[in-house]
């Protein structure tokens, strides 16, 4: 079946300007989860969304930085005027639940390349 | 906070050679702990995971074993090949709640000939 996907696959941008990346969890997941690999970095845990919690934004490295998930389904991250050092790839993962008894696989997408000028 | 810890890489090894790649962690309770694998030009996937103490995972002969004295989970393969050159990610999920799950920094293996 399909898997998770994320939109765009590269985005390059202009220091200041403001960009949205795209996550398409599996259907039927109700976790989602949004990271961020830098070169040389292992993953940084930036929100998660569960059903209809919450979110947990405490990855968020700063107000710049927002996510939505509409729906219960596609989730969208927003960088306001982006710095230098938001280059990174940032990858979306899915899991069937997070509840306390679950220990569920996360699936992660092929990730979106971002490179600010 | 919790936090995974993996030994630096990269590691360069010969095919058949035997991998241990270390993996220690610090989290309160019982938490699950995982190892996954991003391949060169692909996303992460799941290897293998542990959900109790002494409980062993394994998957596509790599192995690891959950260590609740040591606080460890390292992985282990009998027989390297040049086809799991990959990088490979430790990661907890703290028991307790809805928990987010807490990744190392990743190492390196490169399988050589």
């Amino acid at each position: 079946g399909a898997g998770v996907s994320q939109s765009p696959s590269n985005k390059v941008t202009e220091k200041g300007k403001d960009v949205e990346l795209r996550c398409d969890p599996i259907s039927g997941h109700t976790a989602l989860y949004w990271y961020r690999q830098s070169l040389g970095q292992g993953l940084e845990f930036l929100i998660y969304f569960q059903g209809n919690s919450a979110p947990d934004k405490s990855g968020l490295p700063s107000d710049r930085f927002s996510a939505e998930r509409t729906g219960g389904s596609v989730s969208t991250l927003t960088i306001q005027r982006t710095q230098q050092e938001d280059s990174a790839v940032y990858l979306c993962a899915s899991s069937l639940a997070s509840g306390p008894t679950y220990t569920d696989t996360q699936y992660f997408g092929p990730g979106t390349r971002l490179t600010v000028l | 906070g919790d936090s995974v810890t993996q030994m630096e890489g990269p590691v360069t090894l010969s095919e058949e050679a035997f991998l241990t790649i270390n993996c220690t962690y610090t989290a309160t309770g019982y938490p699950s702990l995982f190892w996954y694998v991003q391949y060169p030009g692909e996303g992460l996937q799941l290897l293998l995971k542990a959900t109790k103490a002494d409980d062993k995972g394994s998957n596509k002969g790599f192995e690891a074993t959950y260590r609740k004295e040591t606080t460890s989970f390292h992985l282990e393969k009998g027989s390297v090949q040049v086809s799991d050159s990959a990088v490979y990610f430790c990661a907890l999920r703290a028991s307790g709640g809805y928990q987010k799950v807490t990744f190392g920094t990743g190492t390196k293996l490169q399988v050589i000939p």
